[in-house]
């Protein structure tokens, strides 16, 4: 199973909204509707940011959201601030009834 | 509200296993899997493998599949992942994760755990 594809940097100023995108095949990304996202910071455990595409857990900023088209999932953060200057992951559930993750992308706020 | 607490810090020789321990406590009962997630440093998130805990069936990735076990003791709630035939490439950091039942996503995190593998 290969790791679903992010891009390695997105960058945005502050206020400002940014994309994250990312990329899968028919058997994880597109098989279901079972995709999370993670928030990391620097010597942190992941934290839960999206589930099933475009939910939020509570305690969750609605600046976040999440969307799917076909084989590619996105995050979307608006109204970028300084403490969303992390590493974010997404992962999907496959179907093989395993989970793959993402390459991984840093978001820097400039 | 559930928690995970991972073991301490281990350094193992290639060649040898190591076996980190992830116990839950507080609502055990909304749990219905463990999942096992490595980082080496610097690098991406990797899945290894997960337990379901009713049935405790597990499923791994193939790339560990030779050398991965994982087990769920219900008596202490706690869940294992041992790693086999290690090398110095298994150097990261070993993290368990929950599933609450009906969920397909991660979440509570346990605090992850350092293992080293070097001669």
């Amino acid at each position: 199973q290969s790791a679903l594809t992010q891009p390695a940097s997105v960058s945005g100023s502050p206020g400002q909204s940014i994309t994250i995108s990312c990329t899968g095949t028919s058997s994880d990304v597109g098989f279901y509707n079972y995709i999370s996202w993670y928030q990391q910071h620097p010597g942190k455990a992941p934290k839960l940011m999206i589930y099933d595409v475009s939910n939020r857990p509570s305690g969750v900023s609605n600046r976040f959201s999440g969307s799917k088209s076909g084989n590619t999932a996105s995050l979307t953060i608006s109204g970028l601030q300084a403490e969303d200057e992390a590493d974010y992951y997404c992962s999907s559930f496959t179907s093989s009834y395993t989970y793959v993750f993402g390459t991984g992308t840093k978001v820097t706020v400039l | 509200q559930m928690q995970l607490v991972q073991s301490g810090p281990e350094v193992k020789k290639p060649g040898t296993s190591v076996k980190v321990s992830c116990k839950a406590s507080g609502s055990l009962s909304t749990a219905s899997a463990v999942q096992w997630v490595r980082q080496a440093r610097g690098q991406q998130l990797e899945w290894i493998g997960w337990i379901v805990l009713g049935s405790h069936s597990t499923n791994y990735a193939q790339m560990f599949q030779e050398r991965v076990t994982i087990t769920w003791d219900m008596s202490t709630g706690t869940a294992y992942m041992e790693l086999s035939s290690l090398r110095s490439e298994d150097t990261a950091v070993y993290y368990c994760a929950a599933n609450v039942v009906g969920s397909t996503w991660f979440d509570p995190w346990g605090q992850g755990t350092l293992v080293t593998v070097s001669s």
